[in-house]
């Protein structure tokens, strides 16, 4: 069984402060790595989907690296905003094993910005 | 473009009983994958159907069933259930399955509470 794990669990910032977490993942079969946002009773929505290692994406005020030799992501947010706070879900997409195929999701970090 | 629709949105069923739920995807969509998210869990694959085909399966019991359609729309049903089945049943669509680069597109989701 495949251990994708987010750190930290949790995260409370204040309006304006830039944050980051870590999604760990297996560095062997490595296929993609997707970033997901879930907002409260809204559905998960992505953000990114990562496959080359060293890849950086950008969205607004949000960006995520990837290093697929040492199996790791970092998901930032600069100048977080209220707006922000949701569950960031990382997901391991692996390329052999038995999990060929199938996305092996994080628990989550959820993050609440404070205004 | 309508998303990923879930029917039914919450449902109560008690011990021993079976329930299906229902998702259509996004027009044009072939993959449809069901997640089950419970307290403290990540989102755990369930399946993943693909023009009609099962295409990978997740580490559930058989009594976790599903089917596609011929108009991409899936089906789960679970049989028996048990007080632990209680969770948060996501369906994800996509353009294809297995090995692809995609982001998911996500429904809202059913929640099922077994009593």
């Amino acid at each position: 069984i495949l251990n994708v794990e987010q750190s930290p669990q949790s995260l409370h910032v204040q309006e304006g402060d830039s944050t980051n977490f870590t999604c760990s993942f297996p560095s062997s079969n490595f296929y993609a790595l997707h970033w997901y946002r879930w907002e409260t009773a809204k559905s998960p929505e992505a953000l990114f989907v990562m496959t080359l290692n060293g890849d950086e994406k950008k969205k607004g005020r949000i960006s995520a690296t990837l290093n697929t030799k040492e199996g790791y992501s970092y998901l930032y947010i600069k100048g977080s905003q209220p707006e922000d706070s949701a569950t960031y879900l990382c997901a391991f997409k692996s390329a052999g094993g038995t999990s060929y195929g199938k996305l092996t999701f994080g628990q989550g970090t959820i993050l609440t910005v404070h205004p | 473009k309508a998303g990923v629709t879930q029917t039914p949105r919450y449902l109560i069923k008690t011990r021993g009983q079976q329930v299906t739920l229902s998702c259509s995807p996004i027009s044009g969509h072939r993959s449809v994958s069901w997640y089950q998210q419970t307290p403290g869990q990540g989102l755990q694959f369930l399946f993943e159907y693909f023009s009609e085909t099962q295409r990978n399966k997740g580490n559930f019991p058989g009594r976790f069933s599903g089917r596609q359609f011929s108009n991409s729309r899936s089906e789960m049903n679970v049989s028996t259930l048990e007080l632990g089945d209680s969770a948060l049943y996501l369906c994800a669509s996509s353009l294809v399955a297995g090995l692809t680069n995609e982001k998911l597109f996500f429904g809202s989701g059913t929640q099922l509470s077994v009593l």
